[in-house]
């Protein structure tokens, strides 16, 4: 079946313009992840949803950054007046959820710059 | 804080090598270990390990987590050109935590 999709695949905005970035994870997962690498770092987890609800979001780095999920399938980040520092490729995975949660599968990335 | 550190952070070698990939961490009270490959931008998955000291196998590949010792390896035998990726490893499951905490990688490059 159809692996994890993202869009756009890269994204140029200059500073202080607000982004929404598109996650479309596999069918039948129930768990969804947002996680971002900055240029030469480790991937820096963002935010859990399942289901709907987002029972974890500790590694949201501000309040300009948000996400919201509907339908238990497609997921919105959304970033609010960009930041330079914000420039970095978002992934999103998907997982089965309770049944297996850590097996989490990647989608192809959203590269942001801010200019 | 949670620590997960990978060694060499960077290994150049001849295709047809034996590689031998580290990841120590410093978390307790985790449900698996992952390993990734990542050659563009998209992680992909080879490895989840959940029992300490079971080997688990994929044609060249091979792996295994030793809980008592806090660290996994990743082995690749016969290695090839198309090898050449940054191999990330990922506990998940601390303290319950749905998340994976990565470690900066491993970039692994095979010449001809």
């Amino acid at each position: 079946g159809a692996g994890v999709s993202q869009s756009p695949s890269n994204k140029v905005t200059e500073k202080g313009k607000d982004v929404e970035l598109r996650c479309d994870p596999i069918s039948g997962h129930t768990a969804l992840y947002w996680y971002r690498q900055s240029l030469g770092q480790g991937l820096e987890f963002l935010i859990y949803f399942q289901g709907n609800s987002a029972p974890d979001k500790s590694g949201l780095p501000s309040d300009r950054f948000s996400a919201e999920r509907t339908g238990g399938s497609v997921s919105t980040l959304t970033i609010q007046r960009t930041q330079q520092e914000d420039s970095a490729v978002y992934l999103c995975a998907s997982s089965l959820g309770p049944r297996n949660p850590y097996e989490q599968y990647f989608g192809p990335g959203t590269r942001l710059t801010v200019t | 804080e949670d620590k997960v550190v990978q060694s060499p952070l960077s290994l150049v070698v001849h295709e047809g090598d034996t590689v031998t990939l580290n990841c120590s961490y410093e978390v307790t009270n985790f449900r698996s270990l992952l390993w990734y490959k990542q050659e563009k931008k998209a992680p992909t998955f080879l490895f989840m390990l959940t029992s300490s000291g079971i080997e688990k196998k994929s044609g060249r590949l091979s792996s295994i987590l030793d809980k008592k010792e806090l660290f996994s390896i990743l082995n690749i035998t016969a290695t090839q050109t198309g090898d050449s990726a940054i191999y990330l490893c990922a506990p998940g499951g601390i303290q319950g935590a749905q998340k994976l905490v990565f470690g900066q990688g491993t970039r692994l490059t095979i010449n001809p």
